[in-house]
């Protein structure tokens, strides 16, 4: 059974860009979840999706958005981006009942 | 202050002894708690994960410890070995899945020959 897939792996963009990440979750999982992991904060919530809706959210200002789709692929946006933007973006997946949850390997972003 | 929380930042054991590496909570209401291990340039792996109305549960080589009265967790691996060098991280979720992971800052441990 196939693990997280998140696409690219890493990324180069300059301030003001914005960038689209995706996230193929484990065949069957219906929960997908987003992080941002930084040196200086550690491992941050961004959101959750379930069933194509957005669930919950993080403390994370509106230039980061995220989507669902159908197939439970997800994918997350961030807009304007920022200096500070530049982390390992993280997603994850877990099955209905919320239990277990796995990460996939992740996006670095490098913003400059 | 953060929710979840390890001792120690770093953690040097000898190869071959065990480890114990702790993690306190302050959310009384969490109710499922997981540990992870991130490699360098990877993302977390799922270890071991147990839930409020348990003690302890051991997997392979790990055992994780929870003590709601003092909430407390613990993740001892034993034998460790080279392959064992990583960051760890406890985390918990108190939402069933849709609130999100609070993880601690994590401990680096370090395996020495």
């Amino acid at each position: 059974k196939a693990g997280v897939t998140q696409t690219p792996r890493y990324l180069i963009k300059t301030r003001g860009q914005q960038v689209t990440l995706s996230c193929s979750p484990i065949s069957g999982h219906r929960s997908v979840s987003w992080y941002q992991q930084t040196p200086g904060q550690g491992l941050q919530f961004l959101f959750e999706y379930f069933s194509e809706t957005q669930r919950n959210k993080g403390n994370f200002p509106g230039r980061f958005s995220g989507r669902q789709f159908s197939n439970s692929r997800s994918e997350m946006n961030v807009s304007t981006l920022e200096l500070g933007d530049s982390a390992l973006y993280l997603c994850a997946s877990s099955d209905t009942s919320g239990n277990t949850i796995y990460f996939g390997e992740g996006s670095w972003l490098t913003v400059v | 202050g953060e929710s979840v929380g390890l001792h120690l930042p770093t953690l040097s054991v000898q190869e071959g002894d065990n480890s114990i590496i702790n993690c306190a909570y302050s959310n009384s209401a969490s109710d499922y708690f997981i540990w992870y291990k991130q490699e360098s340039g990877k993302g977390p792996q799922f270890i071991i994960d147990i839930r409020s109305n348990m003690d302890k549960r051991q997997g392979q080589r790990v055992t994780v410890l929870l003590n709601k009265t003092v909430k407390h967790l613990s993740l001892q691996i034993a034998a460790t070995q080279p392959g064992d060098s990583a960051v760890y991280f406890c985390a918990e979720n108190s939402g069933g899945g849709a609130d999100g992971l609070t993880f601690g800052k994590g401990t680096h441990l370090i395996i020495q020959p």
